[in-house]
């Protein structure tokens, strides 16, 4: 069986410093694709990042950045630079190969501080 | 992402009574998911359906709660006889494929019963 687990309910991080989300998951497939997704205060789930098994590389996007270590089975969310705007909930999810499928985490919620 | 089209944003019911939910996809799009997040939850997969078709509906409640996309006009889930229990918010996504990178997801809609 698939599962996610984000074992941070809260974080708190200074502005402009880097703050470092964990995510850990489980599954048996071979190929499996991670994701990230913000949900602000507003409710919409907006995606960030996204990450193939079998990429050699970790995943960039801006200020977001994906440490995946897949012996570990970990897929980590860090947010460079943080913004007060980087506040919010945030969601790890995974999907294997050939299903449609996602498998979501419980959330880490962002309390960014000026 | 404004792609995706979720009506209404907020829903008021009583117990007993029905609540539809309303989906437009992305544009091109031909693949819709139904995705419930209970308070402080993440999200959990309900349907999956293509135009006029269901392909995966377990993660839907037996009873009471039902979903189509017809060939024209949106997705509608639709929950009769509402209980407390119900209260979340509902996330309509869309790909154009099966397999896709990335779901994009509308705002949401959230229903309150009370």
């Amino acid at each position: 069986a698939q599962k996610i687990t984000q074992t941070q309910p809260g974080m708190f991080v200074q502005e402009k410093e880097a703050v470092t989300l964990d995510c850990t998951y489980d599954t048996s497939d071979p190929s499996y694709g991670l994701f990230w997704y913000k949900q602000p205060s507003s409710g919409e789930m907006i995606f960030l990042i996204y990450q193939g098994s079998y990429d050699q590389q970790n995943a960039t996007e801006g200020r977001y950045s994906l440490n995946f270590q897949k012996a570990r089975k970990s897929a980590n969310l860090v947010i460079s630079a943080s913004q007060l705007g980087d506040s919010a909930m945030y969601f790890c999810a995974m999907r294997g190969a050939g299903t449609y499928k996602y498998i979501f985490g419980t959330g880490t919620r962002l309390k960014v501080l000026a | 992402n404004a792609g995706v089209m979720q009506n209404p944003r907020h829903l008021v019911r009583r117990r007993g009574q029905e609540a539809r939910l309303r989906c437009s996809p992305m544009k091109g799009h031909s693949h819709v998911y139904w995705y419930r997040q209970l308070p402080e939850e993440g999200l959990k997969f309900m349907v999956y359906l293509q135009k006029e078709n269901i392909i995966d509906e377990s993660g839907m409640p037996k009873e009471r709660f039902s979903a189509e996309f017809p060939k024209e006009g949106p997705s509608i889930l639709r929950i009769q006889q509402v209980v407390r229990g119900d209260s979340a918010a509902y996330f309509c996504a869309s790909s154009q494929s099966r397999n896709t990178g990335e779901l994009f997801f509308g705002e949401g809609s959230r229903l309150t019963v009370l």
